[in-house]
């Protein structure tokens, strides 16, 4: 059952646009929203990540905006670059222990 | 600091074989977990472990099995292998238990079952 669901599955912009990926989740538990960046050939390594009592979290060009009552919670890339493409993933962490409930991933291409 | 080493990197089996899968976590933490990671499926977790102990284990069947050394060091079994286990399985560590979703992952370990 699929308790993280990610949108759109794949994005392309040009350079400098704005790609926003969306994601929801339904388990109430959740404590922690992390974002993951994978490139092809890697393993994920962390973006940003947010707590549910913040409504949006800005690291460098990176934008995580959080609506707690919609459940809902998504990644915005300011002034995207080509090498800002990769496989997006959200996730969201359980209050018991560490694991990670992963969304379906976003393939991002920034073209020059 | 050195990353998370998982080895090997690259793995070709065929059905009913078993394998083991090993990693590193980084120097100092305490957890680690594992993943897969499909086309289809996406990232799906497999256990974790804390301090030589299995904390929480996903929805994957027995045959997937794991343990952790008293070096934090990691090892993941699958027995009778599947076409449908190929897959990349990533081993990620953290500090605590609680990381608060700070995972570092390895390179995984791409297997493929013929």
């Amino acid at each position: 059952q699929q308790q993280v669901k990610q949108s759109p599955q794949s994005l392309i912009v040009q350079k400098g646009g704005i790609p926003i990926i969306n994601c929801a989740y339904e388990n109430t538990a959740f404590d922690y929203f992390p974002w993951y960046q994978q490139f092809p050939g890697k393993g994920p390594a962390l973006l940003i990540a947010i707590r549910p009592d913040v409504s949006e979290k800005k690291e460098g060009r990176f934008t995580i905006s959080f609506n707690k009552s919609a459940k809902q919670f998504s990644l915005h890339i300011m002034d995207s670059q080509p090498g800002d493409s990769a496989t997006y993933f959200c996730a969201a962490k359980g209050t018991s222990y560490g694991k990670l409930t992963f969304g379906q991933g976003t393939i991002l291409t920034v073209h020059p | 600091k050195a990353g998370v080493t998982q080895t090997p990197r690259y793995l070709i089996k065929t059905r009913g074989q078993q394998v083991t899968l090993s990693c590193s976590p980084i120097s100092g933490h305490r957890s680690v977990s594992w993943y897969q990671q499909t086309p289809g499926q996406g990232l799906q977790f497999l256990f974790e472990y804390f301090s030589e102990t299995q904390r929480n284990k996903g929805n994957f069947p027995g045959r997937f099995s794991g343990r952790q050394f008293s070096n934090s060091r990691s090892e993941m079994n699958v027995s009778t292998l599947e076409l449908g286990d190929s897959a990349l399985y990533l081993c990620a560590s953290s500090e605590l238990i609680d990381h608060t979703g700070e995972l570092f992952f390895g390179e995984g370990s791409r297997l493929t079952v013929l």
